[in-house]
């Protein structure tokens, strides 16, 4: 089965600062979902990636995908409390990306101000 | 904005009760997904309907949980008996595609 690992599993900023997070996979990936957690909430989606060396941005953050496709990163330029949350990554699981996402264990991120 | 609902919210239970978590898909979402997530093991996939026909619940524990759909509104996830070890928040989850899979607010589920 996929297996996707995140890093840092927590990571404290200072307001202002830039941040990346990163998503690894023991297999190719197909599709790549960024999605952003707040504490005792649901998960809002992100970004999407499928292609290698795709990369798309929305507003201050920034996903990558590596041209071999096992990895991902999420970059945010000049963090703000706004940014505070966990952040997971989750993969099309091997049946296709409509039959579920496996996910990461996500990056608790603490901005401090 | 359409939203997934989940009921309820928060719920405390003892061991060995039965548990009902609802959820209410987006209307017109034909893709319904239940995913598990606790600090030791993350957001975990459990079960997923398309059409309100069940095609996987290889993630749940068979002999305790259930998930259903009755109709179009709903979809029901089922405990009984309750352990512990099921204490976590319960996601219900709806879309047409992965990438549009909406994510409702949880159910944060306490089993004493």
């Amino acid at each position: 089965s996929q297996e996707l690992e995140q890093s840092p599993q927590s990571l404290i900023v200072q307001e202002g600062k830039n941040l990346t997070i990163n998503c690894t996979s023991s297999k190719t990936l197909y599709g790549l979902y960024w999605y952003k957690q707040k504490y005792g909430e649901g998960l809002i989606f992100l970004m999407m990636l499928q292609k290698g060396g795709e990369e798309k941005s929305h507003e201050k953050i920034t996903a990558k995908l590596d041209e071999k496709k096992q990895q991902s990163s999420l970059h945010i330029t000049a963090s703000q409390p706004s940014h505070a949350g966990i952040y997971l990554c989750g993969a099309d699981t091997p049946g296709g990306g409509a039959d579920g996402l496996t996910f990461g264990k996500g990056t608790h991120l603490i901005i401090q101000p | 904005d359409a939203r997934v609902t989940q009921t309820p919210r928060h719920k405390v239970t003892e061991m060995g009760q039965e548990v009902t978590m609802r959820c209410q898909p987006i209307l017109g979402h034909n893709t319904v997904f239940w995913y598990r997530q606790t600090m030791m093991q993350g957001l975990e996939l459990l079960a997923y309907f398309r059409n309100r026909a069940p095609l996987d619940d290889s993630g749940m524990p068979k002999d305790r949980f259930s998930a259903e759909m009755p109709d179009a509104t709903l979809a029901t996830l089922k405990i009984q008996p309750s352990e512990p070890r099921d204490s976590a928040v319960y996601f219900c989850a709806s879309g047409l595609q992965v990438f549009s899979q909406i994510f409702g607010p949880g159910t944060r589920l306490t089993v004493l």
